[in-house]
């Protein structure tokens, strides 16, 4: 199992443009999230996803969309990238999006983003 | 009050050293409680969940105290390749799981 893969591992934007960041798992998981990591911030979470078709906001949703067609694939997009969206992203799966009962969520290698 | 609270540290430890970190959480209703660690440029993984009775691995012991609302990790016989941050989760049943910001060991020679 390749596990939880992201592409691309960096990327350089300018201010203004878009892009999608990928995210794929091959755990056959429910449950998928996306998440931004800043120096002092934490893990802060973008959006998540409980199944295909369904989508959810999390602590720091604007600027980001996402959609999910298949239980394998969950993409982020950036709809006109800012400086502010400098940061470091994970994408995350798991069986269960509470923890709940305890079960492990697995990240993927992230994304390193710089917007000038 | 931020829902789950961790001393940032960092922690500079010797080699063979103890060291604990402490977590508190503000959801009373909260159910899942995990350690994750975060290598350097690295994307967090799984260390260990946080069981009602406590729990132990190796050197690492993870107790509960959910009348104070605050989890534990305690590190025995330090080595340097613990180096790293150390995340406080917390689950609380209907909503996604919450990240601490992290606790940052260094273990010197």
């Amino acid at each position: 199992n390749a596990g939880v893969t992201q592409t691309p591992k960096f990327q350089v934007l300018k201010t203004g443009q878009s892009m999608t960041l990928q995210c794929a798992q091959d755990m056959n998981h429910e449950y998928m999230s996306w998440y931004r990591q800043d120096p002092g911030m934490g893990l802060r979470l973008i959006h998540y996803s409980v199944g295909a078709g369904i989508t959810d906001q999390g602590e720091v949703p604007n600027g980001y969309n996402v959609s999910r067609s298949t239980t394998e694939d969950f993409p982020l997009r950036l709809l006109s990238a800012a400086p502010s969206q400098t940061s470091v992203y994970f994408c995350a799966s798991s069986y269960s999006a509470t923890g709940v009962p305890n079960n492990e969520q697995f990240f993927g290698p992230g994304t390193r983003l710089t917007v000038l | 009050r931020k829902e789950v609270e961790q001393d940032p540290g960092p922690f500079n430890v010797p080699e063979g050293a103890t060291v604990a970190f402490n977590c508190t959480y503000s959801n009373s209703a909260s159910q899942s409680f995990f350690w994750y660690r975060q290598d350097c440029r690295k994307e967090p993984k799984l260390l260990m969940s946080v069981y009602s009775s406590g729990n132990e691995d190796g050197r690492f012991t993870a107790q509960l105290n959910r009348a104070s609302q605050y989890i534990s990790l305690l590190i025995r016989d330090s080595k340097l390749s613990d180096s790293a941050t150390y995340l406080c989760v917390v689950g609380s049943g209907n909503t996604p799981l919450v990240f601490g910001k992290g606790t940052r060991l260094s273990v010197i020679a």
